[in-house]
């Protein structure tokens, strides 16, 4: 069964540092998205991306972070200089379709950790 | 702004037993409510949705109703097992805009 696939599984990160996120959405998918969980809350929406751009963002994503998807296959979250509040599970996503016509598919997450 | 409101924090009960889980929104406009469940470590994972429509949707043990006039939704789960343990959030859009989510339900099944 196709599924996202996300990598690191794990990142350490020094406060200050830039960390890549990495995404492999599923093939046939059009839409991508971030969203981030903060230890026991709720799942936040960060941005969705559809047709080389970025479709929504939240208040979320500032300056700080950005999203590439630089070869096709990959979709990445850049957090720049971090601060010890990024500390989350990132998740990527991806539809066939706009959110509000079916499934997204959630990878296993990326926990980060900004000390 | 839009919001989504989601009853109980914690439930807690003994295998066999029903679950209900509640959901209010405030924009009128929405017109699909996905549930999502999430197991430690991992994911969400769609389990079921309802568009407005239709104000019941069931799947095996699973089940959601939609009430449009009073902006709420459930998610009724039938003789609960172990492995439905896990926290299950609800969510709402208004057509082709970002989901809004609930802040969760985590479900404790009691042996």
């Amino acid at each position: 069964e196709p599924e996202v696939t996300q990598t690191p599984s794990h990142q350490v990160t020094q406060m200050g540092q830039e960390v890549i996120l990495r995404c492999v959405p599923i093939s046939n998918h059009l839409y991508f998205y971030w969203y981030r969980q903060i230890l026991g809350q709720k799942v936040e929406f960060l941005v969705s991306f559809y047709n080389n751009e970025i479709s929504e963002k939240s208040e979320i994503f500032d300056d700080q972070f950005s999203v590439e998807r630089p070869d096709g296959s990959n979709f990445t979250l850049k957090i720049r200089s971090t601060k010890l509040e990024d500390s989350a599970m990132y998740f990527c996503a991806s539809s066939a379709g706009p959110p509000g016509t079916g499934e997204l598919f959630f990878g296993e997450g990326s926990r980060l950790t900004v000390l | 702004g839009e919001n989504v409101e989601q009853h109980p924090s914690t439930l807690s009960v003994q295998e066999g037993d029903s679950a209900v889980i509640k959901c209010t929104y405030s924009d009128s406009a929405s017109n699909y409510f996905p549930w999502y469940k999430q197991e430690l470590g991992k994911g969400p994972q769609l389990i079921i949705d309802i568009r407005s429509n239709v104000g019941e949707k069931k799947d095996q043990r699973i089940a959601v109703t939609l009430n449009k006039t009073a902006k709420h939704f459930s998610l009724h789960i039938t003789e609960t097992q172990p492995e439905d343990s896990a926290v299950y959030f609800c969510a709402e859009t208004s057509g082709n805009y970002q989901l809004i989510w609930g802040a969760g339900t985590k479900l404790i099944i009691k042996p």
